[in-house]
């Protein structure tokens, strides 16, 4: 089956640094990833749509000079929070898109962030 | 209004009891109906998927989908205590690949 990894999978930080969250597809590539933030008891929340050579597309009301997403190739994108502060802390997951693929996306572990 | 409305539960039930997990939508340009399962700090894993409507059986879990009454639901049988965790629906049109996610309905399945 398609795995996606997330790296790392528990972060601490202190406010005002900033933090890169790794999203790979270790067995396929994948054209679209998409970043998700989830709080406690919440569902997954899209935040972003990140297209492999091209910009990202930002759901509205998230920053994009905040969470800066980059998909410099088929199997590795990655989230960085830029100054982040403690109401960043949440669980962030990605998932990945087969480019031939109807429906599916494969979700990776997600990371949980706290900022301090 | 949300596009996609789902229970958020909690749901607890003893072992060996029929679960039925719901949503509805309002978009009826959705095609595509996942049911995700999510265990406690860790990714969604994707259990069933159907497309349009109709039925669709696997082991334990039963899929549902009625277009016409923008509702679709899951089953589980035969519930285990391993079957505890949050289920989500999510949804996608024909084009593009975004899913639409319902909130979740957090299952505990009592021994």
């Amino acid at each position: 089956g398609a795995v996606v990894s997330q790296h790392p999978s528990w972060v601490i930080c202190k406010s005002g640094t900033s933090v890169k969250i790794e999203c790979r597809s270790l067995d396929f590539q994948a054209t679209t990833m998409f970043w998700y933030r989830q709080f406690p008891k919440q569902s997954l929340m899209l935040m972003a749509t990140s297209n492999e050579g091209s910009k990202a597309t930002y759901e509205q009301g998230v920053e994009k000079d905040k969470f800066l997403i980059n998909h410099a190739s088929l199997t590795l994108s990655t989230l960085t929070v830029t100054s982040a502060h403690p109401e960043d802390s949440s669980f962030y997951i990605c998932s990945a898109h087969p480019p031939r693929g109807d429906y599916e996306q494969y979700f990776g572990p997600g990371t949980r962030l706290t900022v301090t | 209004q949300k596009e996609v409305e789902q229970d958020p539960g909690p749901l607890s039930v003893p072992e060996g009891a029929i679960v039925s997990l719901n949503c509805t939508y309002s978009n009826s340009a959705f095609q595509y109906f996942m049911w995700y399962r999510q265990y406690s700090r860790k990714g969604p894993e994707l259990l069933m998927y159907t497309y349009s409507s109709g039925n669709k059986e696997d082991g334990r879990f039963t899929a549902q989908v009625d277009k016409s009454s923008k509702y679709i639901s899951l089953f589980i049988r035969d519930s285990q205590p391993s079957d505890s965790a949050t289920y989500l629906c999510a949804m996608k049109e024909t084009s593009g690949s975004r899913l639409t996610f319902g909130e979740g309905t957090q299952l505990t399945v009592n021994p």
